[in-house]
């Protein structure tokens, strides 16, 4: 069965330092990997995917994240962060062969103080 | 291009009331998915179909029922309503139900359930 784990409900920067939110994976096979964001009262909106191909992949926003699949995770990055960074950020993970189900994970919220 | 659109926005049931949630697409999108989101539990998978007239059940399918008779809709019923299924539900779509394709989301419908 596949599933993803976010360990950290939140997570603290001070604006302009770097950011890491954490997310790891369970899945058969090949996964396809993907973070979203959510700001308040508002739907998802999707950040970037790993699909194939080079581990580290970019986003939108200045976000990137590395794909590794010994330690089968998918952390998400900024090299600075911005105040307005602060969210909700989800990880998902779709199975190469899973019948069509995406899985998140619980959320890290993002705080970043100026 | 209105994307994914979800009605009613906030809904209050009773216990044992029945209501269906709406979720249009007007990208034709094979795919569409009902989440519901919970504090600390994240996105979880309800129902969701790869295409008109078939559907399959998610991680937490009790109590709601889907039907997709065509490619833009898919709604979500609920027969009768508990306070367990007071939450926050969120439909999404993607071009197709394989592999690398991201999801849109609509803006969410908050049901509260007495």
């Amino acid at each position: 069965a596949q599933s993803v784990a976010q360990p950290e409900d939140q997570v603290n920067v001070a604006e302009g330092n770097p950011l890491t939110v954490k997310c790891t994976y369970s899945v058969s096979g090949n996964p396809y990997l993907f973070w979203y964001v959510q700001y308040p009262n508002r739907g998802l909106q999707f950040l970037l995917k790993y699909i194939t191909g080079d581990n580290l992949v970019k986003g939108s926003y200045g976000f990137e994240a590395e794909f590794n699949k010994s330690q089968t995770s998918f952390h998400l990055k900024k090299p600075s962060a911005l105040v307005s960074d602060s969210a909700l950020y989800f990880c998902a993970v779709r199975g190469y062969s899973s019948a069509s189900k995406i899985i998140f994970g619980s959320g890290t919220r993002l705080s970043i103080r100026p | 291009n209105a994307g994914v659109t979800q009605t009613p926005k906030f809904q209050v049931l009773k216990t044992g009331q029945s209501m269906t949630l709406q979720c249009a697409q007007d990208m034709n999108h094979e795919y569409m998915s009902w989440y519901r989101q919970d504090p600390g539990m994240g996105l979880r998978l309800i129902h969701y179909s790869v295409g008109a007239g078939i559907t399959d059940q998610g991680e937490v399918p009790n109590g709601y029922n889907v039907s997709r008779s065509t490619t833009e809709d898919f709604p979500l019923r609920l027969l009768s309503a508990a306070p367990s299924q007071t939450s926050v539900y969120f439909c999404a779509s993607s071009l197709t139900g394989t592999g690398e394709g991201e999801l849109f989301f609509g803006e969410g419908s908050r049901l509260t359930v007495l």
